[in-house]
């Protein structure tokens, strides 16, 4: 079965510094990734996703994330955060065939300060 | 293009009484989860249906919970009787799924949610 795990529940940085938040899966067959974006009293809105192809992946907001099989990782960066990325941020899979669940994380919540 | 469009945005109500959130997925989507959030269990998936056939119900709580897809637009999550406990924000998102996958990667469109207060 499918599960996604995210390391850390909260991570603070400086504006104008590097954003990294770590996602792990477990699947025995390649999955189909995602990160989410969660503001206050807000749905969570889609940031990027690894389906096939190319391993690194661009997003919206300047987010990028890396599918990498050998690591069984899919960790989100930005070069440079700023304040308005701060949020609840969700890694979540699924298998790539049939009716598959999407299995979240637990969630990254962002906290950048000026 | 209008998103997901939950129904209410707030609920306050008092333990016993009944809940109604509603939900109208993404036009052309032919599946839809409702999901509840909570600090303490984080994201929790109750329920999906695929073109309106209930799929998986493992996740809906108790038997005070209950679901229904009448047809592609419209959806309802209800709770009888509410508890305190049942307190947090429901969000309903809709996909388009594919049977065999493949492809289709089905990412999940989420709705602004309905925070749901029991007292």
């Amino acid at each position: 079965a499918q599960s996604v795990t995210q390391l850390g529940s909260h991570v603070s940085v400086s504006e104008g510094a590097l954003v990294l938040l770590r996602c792990n899966y477990s699947s025995s067959v390649p999955p189909y990734l995602f990160w989410y974006v969660q503001y206050p009293n807000q749905g969570l809105q889609l940031l990027l996703k690894y389906t096939t192809g190319a391993t690194l992946v661009k997003g919206i907001n300047g987010f990028e994330a890396e599918f990498k099989k050998s690591e069984t990782s899919f960790h989100l960066t930005k070069p440079s955060a700023h304040m308005s990325d701060a949020a609840e941020y969700f890694c979540a899979g699924r298998g790539n065939t049939g009716f598959q669940k999407l299995v979240f994380g637990t969630g990254t919540r962002l906290l950048v300060s000026p | 293009d209008a998103g997901v469009i939950q129904s209410p945005r707030h609920e306050v109500t008092e333990m016993g009484q009944e809940v109604t959130l509603r939900c109208k997925p993404i036009s052309g989507h032919n599946s839809l989860f409702w999901y509840r959030q909570t600090m303490m269990r984080g994201l929790e998936l109750l329920i999906y249906f695929n073109n309106n056939v209930p799929i998986d119900d493992s996740g809906m709580p108790e038997d005070r919970f209950s679901a229904k897809m009448p047809n592609a637009s419209f959806s309802t999550l209800k709770i009888q009787p509410s508890e305190p406990r049942d307190s947090a924000v429901y969000f309903c998102a809709s996909s388009f799924r594919l049977a065999g996958g493949g492809a289709n990667t089905g990412e999940l469109f989420f709705g602004e949610g309905s925070r749901l207060t029991v007292l």
